[in-house]
């Protein structure tokens, strides 16, 4: 099975930098993506890691280590509208030749002023 | 941009109804996902499909089935609805490509409600 752990929740400042970490445990990795999901709405896709290192994509990067089953977001400049839930997905090989994503249970982050 | 539609944002049914839930994706994507969302448990897959009539279980699909007879189209069926059925469902879709970097993407979700 796969297993997926990720902090419940998290407060951060208005301009400060946040880390959100994700860990997991799966068979037929095959790639990780961080979703951004705010209160009401779907999950929007951020970014994606296969390979170890870190991805930069504007004020979000997202890092991997295959090795360590470890992953994490790192948002820059806080901005209240990054109040949301942030997912982290694992992908796995189906046993249909294709593949399915599973989710850890979200991390929901708190901007203050 | 790739648009996913369900038919419903909000939906009330009765216990022991027949419920459908519908989703079209205008992409040409091979494949389409239903997941269920509930707080304090994410989002958990009920059954995906990677082809026109394949389809495959996920993680949780008892009291669900699915078709998907075009390919731009995925229905859940609810065949008896339930109370513990109330949730968001949110329907996905992507490219097949096993090592593609292409994410899934999402519809706007259907709050149902079992009374």
């Amino acid at each position: 099975g796969q297993n997926i752990d990720q902090p419940t929740e998290m407060t951060a400042t208005e301009g400060a930098i946040v880390q959100i970490n994700c860990t997991y445990q799966t068979s037929g990795f095959n790639g990780l993506f961080w979703y951004q999901q705010h209160a009401g709405e779907a999950p929007t896709f951020l970014s994606y890691n296969v390979l170890d290192g870190l991805e930069e994509k504007g004020r979000f990067s997202s890092f991997l280590s295959r090795s360590k089953g470890y992953s994490y977001l790192l948002l820059k400049e806080l901005q209240m509208k990054d109040s949301a839930s942030y997912l982290c997905a694992v992908r796995v090989h189906s046993g249909a030749g294709s593949y399915q994503l599973t989710f850890g249970k979200g991390t929901k982050l708190s901007v203050i002023p | 941009d790739v648009k996913v539609t369900q038919s419903s944002r909000y939906l009330v049914k009765r216990t022991g109804e027949k419920v459908f839930l519908e989703c079209v994706q205008d992409m040409d994507h091979e494949n389409m996902f239903w997941y269920r969302q509930d707080p304090g448990l994410g989002l958990r897959l009920i059954y995906f499909s990677y082809d026109v009539k394949m389809k495959e279980k996920g993680d949780i699909p008892e009291g669900y089935s699915v078709s998907r007879e075009k390919k731009e189209r995925f229905s859940l069926i609810l065949e008896s609805a339930s109370t513990n059925q109330t949730s968001m469902y949110l329907c996905a879709s992507s490219v097949r490509g096993s090592y593609s970097n292409q994410p899934q993407h999402f519809g706007d979700g259907t709050r149902l409600s079992i009374l």
